[in-house]
Parts: C-alpha cells; sequence; structure tokens
C-alpha cells in the first residue's frame, strides 16, 4: 500500500534548526511536496525535489534519497513564526498526492 | 498572490441546509480539482478528486449523494454539502493541480463550515 510517515510533533528553540524526516512508500513516484499549515488556515507549498539531494530555499531546505524513500525539510534560524505543522506529500505514478498526517512544530523562546 | 480562489471562507447555517463552496483556479487551466476536508487537530482527508467535464471520483466512505461535486469549467469546481448536519461541521479545502510540469497543488483558503 501507499504511506507516508512523519513525526507527530517536534519542538525547537528560536534561532536553531530543525529537521523533519519524512518517509514514504508510493505506486509510482513523480515527486515530494513540503507544504507549511498554520492552525485554521489552508496549507501553503514550501518545496518541491523529484531528484535526489538538497534544494535550498532561504531558511527552508528540502532533501530526497529516492533510492531511500526519505526525504527532510531543515528550517533554520527558527523565528516564532515558524510554528505550524509541516505536510509531507508523495506524489504516485497517477500524479495524486498521498498526504502524511503531518509534524506539528513548537518553536520555544 | 493567490492562485485558487475559495469561496465562502466562512458559513454558519441551520442543520437541514445545502451550502455550496466554489473553488476557482485563477490564472492556470485544472482539469483536476482535489476537495479535502479537515477535523480540528488532524491531518487533511482527501474527499474526492473532481475532473473537469466528468463525474467526481470519491473516496471511500465518502457519501456521493451528500456532497456533490460539480466540475463544469476548466477553472472552477463546486462542492455542496447536502442537508448539512453538525457533524458535518469542518474545515473544507479546495485544491488545483497546475498540469505544467513539476507543479504543486495550490490550496484555496479554506471554508469553514458550521452547522448549528
Amino acid at each position: 500500500g501507499q504511506n507516508i510517515d512523519q513525526p507527530t510533533e517536534m519542538t525547537a528553540t528560536e534561532g536553531a534548526i530543525v529537521q523533519i524526516n519524512c518517509t514514504y512508500q508510493t505506486s509510482g513516484f513523480n515527486g515530494l511536496f513540503w507544504y507549511q499549515q498554520h492552525a485554521g488556515e489552508a496549507p501553503t507549498f514550501l518545496s518541491y525535489n523529484v531528484l535526489d539531494g538538497l534544494e535550498e530555499k532561504g531558511r527552508f531546505s528540502s532533501f530526497l534519497s529516492r533510492s531511500k524513500g526519505y526525504s527532510y525539510l531543515l528550517l533554520k534560524e527558527l523565528q516564532m513564526k515558524d510554528s505550524a505543522s509541516y505536510l509531507c506529500a508523495a506524489m504516485d505514478s497517477n500524479y495524486q498526492l498521498i498526504w502524511g498526517a503531518g509534524t506539528k512544530l513548537i518553536i520555544k523562546p | 498572490g493567490a492562485v485558487v480562489s475559495q469561496h465562502p471562507s466562512w458559513v454558519i447555517c441551520k442543520s437541514g441546509t445545502s451550502v455550496k463552496i466554489e473553488c476557482r483556479s485563477l490564472d492556470f487551466q485544472a482539469t483536476t480539482m482535489f476537495w479535502y476536508r479537515q477535523f480540528p487537530k488532524q491531518s487533511l482527508m482527501l474527499m474526492a478528486t473532481s475532473n473537469e467535464g466528468s463525474k467526481a471520483t470519491y473516496e471511500q466512505g465518502v457519501e456521493k449523494d451528500k456532497f456533490l461535486i460539480n466540475h463544469a469549467s476548466l477553472t472552477l469546481s463546486t462542492l455542496t454539502v447536502t442537508s448539512a448536519h453538525p457533524e458535518d461541521s469542518s474545515f473544507y479545502i479546495c485544491s488545483a493541480r497546475d498540469l505544467r510540469e513539476n507543479q504543486p497543488q495550490h490550496f484555496g483558503d479554506g471554508t469553514r463550515l458550521s452547522i448549528l
């Protein structure tokens, strides 16, 4: 079956670095997406990886290893506004997104 | 700026009322749109995949007669919650997939539905 696993909750300190891991199993693969969702709001797109390696975009970076079915989202210089849920989603061979349950990130001062 | 527009953003109505939610792609054509439901502190749950010009594909456990989906054009899909009851109160979110290569799904801002 198709499955996405990511931690339920993580806590980090303002100014620090945090890595949110995601493992996936899908029927075919057309890329891995990360979305950010603040409470009561719709998700917003953060990153997309389809090739192995690291994609850096400002304070956020995303990594993909297709052979391992593994991705991570790296957040640097954490700010209080980064407190949110981070959703990992893999696109299968039918271009359907398979969603993880999300990782709630709590930032402490 | 927003690429997917969803209206209304908030609805409060009496039990038994039908509620229509619109989802529009603003600067791209979307042959496929998705409707999600999210209960408090839970993950997104895909309800159905809306296909332009054809019937929607519903996920297991979602009543197609209760959640009517119409995708009449390449930029508009509507979800109608028929005879809504308090247990239908939730956050409903649509998304549209940009068919150009390597594009993510873009989400609307969501509709918070409260049935009294």
